[in-house]
């Protein structure tokens, strides 16, 4: 099957940083990818769809100015985390589609946790 | 978004099979039925999906009420491995591909 790959795997930082993560499709081309936090014992919750080439579109209640996504191709997705607090501490999962008309499966990366201090 | 309800959590014994079941009362006739699993620490996993038929695919199987209104997965054989919560998710046509997770079901498979 398709992979999607995170990096990095774990992050520690301190409040008030900035902390990137990547999401690459490492053997197919992702025309949307999306992005989910979970924080413990809870379910994921869908924060942005990212299409190539175009804006994120956020879900209601995440704010689009500290979570910065940027889709530049179509095998890479970056997250953003600005001026991290300890609030943000959780895990980030992103997702990735392989066609806008395939009603099949997404693929999910392994997560990168971050700990803000 | 359409809403599903599953158990908080299930047990299995080993080899046994098992079934897992989801509510989504509200399905409208567009929704595909999704089943995702989460293990511990892990991203989720694709399982199966369908819209009206039953579906079977090398790890599990989908029975899907004929009023769309409730499905089962069925997982034959449990396996130590299968142990992780899964998720029932409706995923409409219309809007990009979006899995809109509920809380699942934590699946534990006893030796």
């Amino acid at each position: 099957g398709a992979v999607v790959s995170q990096h990095p795997s774990w992050v520690i930082c301190k409040s008030g940083t900035s902390v990137k993560i990547e999401c690459r499709s490492l053997d197919f081309q992702a025309t949307t990818m999306f992005w989910y936090r979970q924080f413990p014992k809870q379910s994921l919750m869908l924060m942005a769809t990212s299409n190539e080439g175009s804006k994120a579109t956020y879900e209601q209640g995440v704010e689009k100015d500290k979570f910065l996504i940027n889709h530049a191709s179509l095998t890479l997705s970056t997250l953003t985390v600005t001026s991290a607090h300890p609030e943000d501490s959780s895990f980030y999962i992103c997702s990735a589609r392989d066609s806008p008309y395939s009603y099949n499966e997404q693929f999910f990366g392994p997560g990168t946790r971050l700990t803000v201090l | 978004d359409a809403k599903t309800t599953q158990p908080n959590s299930m047990e299995s014994n080993e080899e046994e099979p098992v079934h897992l079941p989801c509510n989504h009362s509200t399905i409208s006739g567009t929704d595909y039925i999704h089943w995702y699993r989460q293990l511990p620490s892990q991203g989720p996993e694709y399982v199966i999906h369908g819209l009206t038929s039953n579906v079977n695919n090398r790890m599990a199987s989908l029975a899907i009420a004929e009023d769309r209104k409730s499905s089962t997965l069925i997982l034959h054989r449990a396996t130590l491995r299968d142990a992780a919560v899964y998720y029932c998710i409706l995923r409409p046509q219309n809007q990009g591909g979006k899995l809109i997770f509920g809380q699942g079901t934590e699946l534990s498979v006893k030796p």
